[in-house]
């Protein structure tokens, strides 16, 4: 267990719909981090906050938004849901932006249908 | 630019044999380099990390990667497969500075036979 809690496991919804995902950083980890995981994809970085604050960002569509709240807590925030955004979407977190391991959370697996 | 291939999308072993899966790393600058592995339908687990201290570096479970700086490679080695190694198995990049992002390689589908 990594410490990293993620909710839900499991999402199912249909296009055109909006979910958000949450994710509770380790006790203390400043850093948190969006990666998605799709078949044709791979894993791929979505976004960075340190400490409420966006800090990088990937291949983050602009249907996509997150952000993290004041108790460190992010939420990653999908609308105009399309088939292809089905993917497992995991949370990370570190305990500062500088050479520090990222700890994963189980994920959660989104189906658009 | 950083990125990370790896050789091989799948390796099969026989358990108790050597496992050996291949990484090379493209980085302008000194990089972090990881192992992650991942169970079906489970999240990311830490194997090990090299961050510029010792070129070998021990990992969990026996694993263990070798920092190649004139080869640019990281390849991932355990002496002896256990039949709970199968996973899938990510080399992972990470540049120096304030942006940690992770670039991940394609992965490694590790199988072990009996």
């Amino acid at each position: 267990d990594s410490g990293v809690t993620q909710t839900p496991k499991h999402l199912i919804t249909a296009t055109g719909q909006r979910v958000t995902l949450r994710c509770s950083p380790r006790s203390g980890d400043l850093s948190v981090y969006w990666y998605q995981q799709s078949l044709d994809q791979g894993l791929q970085f979505l976004i960075q906050y340190y400490n409420g604050e966006e800090r990088a960002k990937g291949n983050i569509l602009e249907r996509f938004s997150a952000q993290q709240f004041p108790d460190l807590h992010s939420e990653l925030n999908l609308s105009s849901l399309e088939l292809g955004d089905s993917a497992l979407y995991f949370c990370a977190s570190s305990s500062r932006d500088s050479r520090e391991t990222q700890y994963f959370g189980p994920g959660t697996r989104l189906l658009v249908l | 630019a950083q990125s990370v291939t790896q050789l091989d999308s799948h390796v099969s072993v026989s358990e108790g044999t050597p496992v050996l899966l291949r990484c090379n790393y493209s980085s302008s600058y000194s990089p972090s380099l990881f192992w992650y592995v991942q169970h079906p339908n489970k999240g990311l687990q830490l194997l090990l990390k090299y961050t510029s201290a010792a070129t070998l570096v021990k990992g969990i479970n026996g694993f263990e990667a070798e920092f190649k700086k004139s080869e640019t490679s990281f390849h991932l080695t355990k002496p002896s497969a256990h039949m709970s190694d199968a996973a899938e198995y990510f080399c992972v990049v990470s540049l120096s500075g304030s942006a940690r992002q992770l670039t991940f390689g394609s992965g490694t589908q590790l199988t072990v036979l009996p």
